[in-house]
């Protein structure tokens, strides 16, 4: 199975500030990465997919770059509503592992 | 407007089953490959499985730890997934998420709102 390895597991931040999120690929996915948020309690929600499409509605302080096997998604100015959690997960290769996540805090 | 709903879960002890269902609507569902997604509680993401469409042959893929106990299926006539779990163990207690599959990245772009399977003696 492919290994998605988040880096960090916890940031802490504060509004307005740019942040880039990490996430490595044991072996190379090509642009086969995609990017959810999670709130608390709630279904997660589709921000980036195949590495760098902004998902339609999603506002356009995300973005997202990388490909093979190393990948961002970068925030350019928080967000109170974005100290939440994200997730990668990469579909080159069933299983479609996810990452372990990446807490955003105050 | 896509809405998909899942229902079916509950409480359960190990070596039992259960089928989870997933009413789908707002969208052209015997077109779109569908996944299971699970959550453990406190835990991150864990991709549980796909079924592609009907021209696809249905074709399904599993996780590994559920692999064999686990089936998912489609019913295109009623726009309904389904997720039939046997031979249930403690680590399938989870929240239970039915997704749609983008055609680009497979990205699961349109998720229910989840159903709570506990399994415990």
């Amino acid at each position: 199975d492919i290994q998605m390895t988040q880096s960090p597991s916890s940031l802490s931040a504060s509004v307005g500030d740019r942040v880039t999120i990490t996430c490595r690929a044991s072996q190379s996915i090509s642009s086969n990465l995609n990017w959810y948020q999670q709130k608390p309690g709630k279904a997660p929600k589709l921000l980036i997919y195949g590495a760098s499409s902004l998902q339609s509605g999603v506002p356009s302080r995300f973005s997202g770059g990388g490909s093979g096997t190393d990948f961002t998604l970068t925030i350019s100015s928080l967000q109170p509503e974005d100290f939440i959690v994200y997730y990668c997960q990469q579909t080159d290769i069933i299983p479609n592992t996810f990452g372990q996540g990446t807490k955003l805090e105050i | 407007e896509v809405h998909l709903v899942e229902s079916g879960g509950g409480f359960v002890k190990p070596g039992g089953s259960l089928r989870l269902s997933c009413a789908t609507s707002g969208f052209t569902f015997n077109n779109v490959w569908m996944n299971w997604v699970r959550q453990a509680p406190g835990k991150g993401l864990e991709w549980v499985g796909r079924i592609e469409s009907k021209t696809n042959g249905e074709t399904t893929n599993y996780a590994a730890p559920v692999k064999g106990r686990f089936t998912i299926s489609r019913d295109d006539s009623k726009t309904t997934l389904y997720l039939q779990m046997n031979s249930l163990i403690t680590e399938d207690t989870a929240v239970y998420y039915c997704t749609t599959m983008k055609n680009v990245a497979a990205a699961a772009d349109y998720w229910g709102q989840g159903t709570l399977v506990t399994v415990s003696s």
